[in-house]
């Protein structure tokens, strides 16, 4: 089964920054498998990129998705203050899906 | 408009079984590609795939749950039922459901809607 490790853990920045998250696999993951999603407190998460690098319906182009193989990387562009959440990278593989185990992007 | 609403006991006993139903309205799990799939977070925690039933009902689960779950779907009445056996504190956490659709494009599954979640608290 595939293990999905994101970083930072927690990422400190203030609105209008730059965010550079990170999401590595145990093993190869297809690109077409990989998609990103935003959590905010109290809330269902949402899609946000899927196919590694597709932005889902309604997304900001400030979110961008990219990567392959076992790296793969969630960038927003600058900051928004509805920007700042946990976010979960997740990879479908061989019948089963994981999810990393979240990036807090909170304000600094 | 697809909406998804998960229902169920909010407390179970250790050792008990857990059954919840979600309900979707917007499509239709006949549709190729269509997808209904179970996740949970306890509380703090992060999610975690638990199930997944498809279009053509066939059935996947997580590895380290699966003598434990069983999905299943009433498609006339736009349900999906799952539920886990032999239920513990450890399991404590809100439990969503999301439809999932197969991109034929790219080959991938997406969740793209989600319910809001319900709490299921495992307590004696």
């Amino acid at each position: 089964e595939i293990v999905l490790t994101q970083s930072p853990g927690t990422l400190s920045l203030s609105p209008g920054e730059r965010a550079t998250l990170s999401c590595r696999a145990s093993q190869s993951v297809s690109s077409s498998y990989l998609a990103w999603y935003q959590q905010k407190p109290g809330q269902a998460p949402r899609l946000l990129i899927y196919g590694a690098s597709s932005r889902a319906t309604g997304i900001p182009d400030r979110f961008s998705g990219s990567g392959s193989g076992t790296d793969f990387t969630l960038t927003i562009s600058r900051l928004e203050p509805e920007d700042f959440a946990v976010y979960y990278c997740q990879q479908y593989g061989s019948s089963f899906w994981t999810f990393g185990q979240g990036t807090k992007v909170e304000i600094k | 408009q697809v909406t998804l609403r998960e229902s169920g006991p909010a407390l179970v006993k250790p050792t008990q079984t857990l059954t919840l139903t979600c309900t979707f309205s917007g499509f239709s799990l006949s549709t190729s590609g269509m997808c209904v799939s179970w996740v949970r977070q306890p509380p703090g925690k992060a999610l975690e795939w638990l199930a997944l039933i498809d279009w053509d009902d066939d059935k996947y689960y997580s590895t380290s749950l699966k003598t434990r779950l069983t999905i299943s779907k009433d498609t006339s009445k736009n349900q999906v039922v799952l539920t886990m056996t032999n239920m513990d504190p450890v399991d404590t956490a809100t439990y969503y459901c999301a439809r999932a659709y197969f991109d034929w494009l790219l080959g991938g599954y997406y969740f793209d809607y989600w319910g809001q979640g319900t709490l299921v608290t495992v307590s004696s």
